[in-house]
């Protein structure tokens, strides 16, 4: 089975900005979990999408959104981009709903703010 | 307040010599436990979960973790390190579903472990 990918791997876009990444989950996974990396907060759950509707949100301001297909592909969106929002974005997908299943994660998205 | 504490931000061992990576939760019900790690430039690789029965359980690569209740702690081991093993190590607890919490995982801040040849 193919694990999660994530699209682009690579992004540099500057202050004011918006900017969408893409999350391919393992097949048969349904539920899509997004995830902020930076060296000063590290890893922080962003959100969580399954059967197309968000199941849980972090604290994050309104900026950062998200959605999910009903192919289970899910995309997240930071509009009005800040120079806090560089960071490697992580995907993570898993068969249910819910903390109490493992999650797997894709590579990540790496963006840089100028 | 739910949270996972790894003490150690940097730990450095031989080749060979054993290893113990620490972790501490803070949960109100028993929770569902990760280790995951990361190669740099990464994403995360699951090495070991416990979720209810046996509270010593292996993973891949040779690891384990034993989860004790009394001290809310899962702590990793692996009896002897390669160099290969040197990446940021991080434990995780997963919000149970009977809570409505969704599928957030909560992180420790990570270990890294360099690997002395």
């Amino acid at each position: 089975k193919a694990g999660v990918t994530q699209t682009p791997r690579y992004l540099i876009k500057t202050r004011g900005q918006q900017v969408t990444l893409s999350c391919s989950p393992i097949s048969g996974h349904r539920s899509v979990s997004w995830y902020q990396q930076t060296p000063g907060q590290g890893l922080q759950f962003l959100f969580e999408y399954f059967s197309e509707t968000q199941r849980n949100k972090g604290n994050f301001p309104g900026r950062f959104s998200g959605r999910q297909f009903s192919n289970s592909r899910s995309e997240m969106n930071v509009s009005t981009l800040e120079l806090g929002d560089s960071a490697l974005y992580l995907c993570a997908s898993s068969p249910t709903a819910g903390g109490s299943d493992t999650q797997y994660f894709g590579p990540g998205t790496r963006l840089t703010v100028l | 307040a739910q949270s996972v504490t790894q003490p150690d931000i940097h730990i450095t061992v031989s080749e060979g010599a054993s290893l113990e990576l620490r972790c501490n939760y803070s949960y109100g019900a028993t929770p569902y436990l990760f280790w995951y790690v990361q190669s740099p430039g990464q994403g995360l690789q699951l090495l070991l979960k416990y979720f209810s029965g046996d509270t010593l359980v292996q993973g891949i690569k040779g690891f384990e973790a034993e989860f004790k209740r009394s001290q809310s702690s899962f702590n990793l081991r692996k009896p002897s390190v390669h160099w290969s093993d040197a990446a940021e190590y991080f434990c995780a607890v997963g919000a149970r579903v009977i809570y409505n919490q969704g599928g957030k995982l909560i992180f420790g801040q990570g270990t890294e472990l360099s690997v002395k040849p």
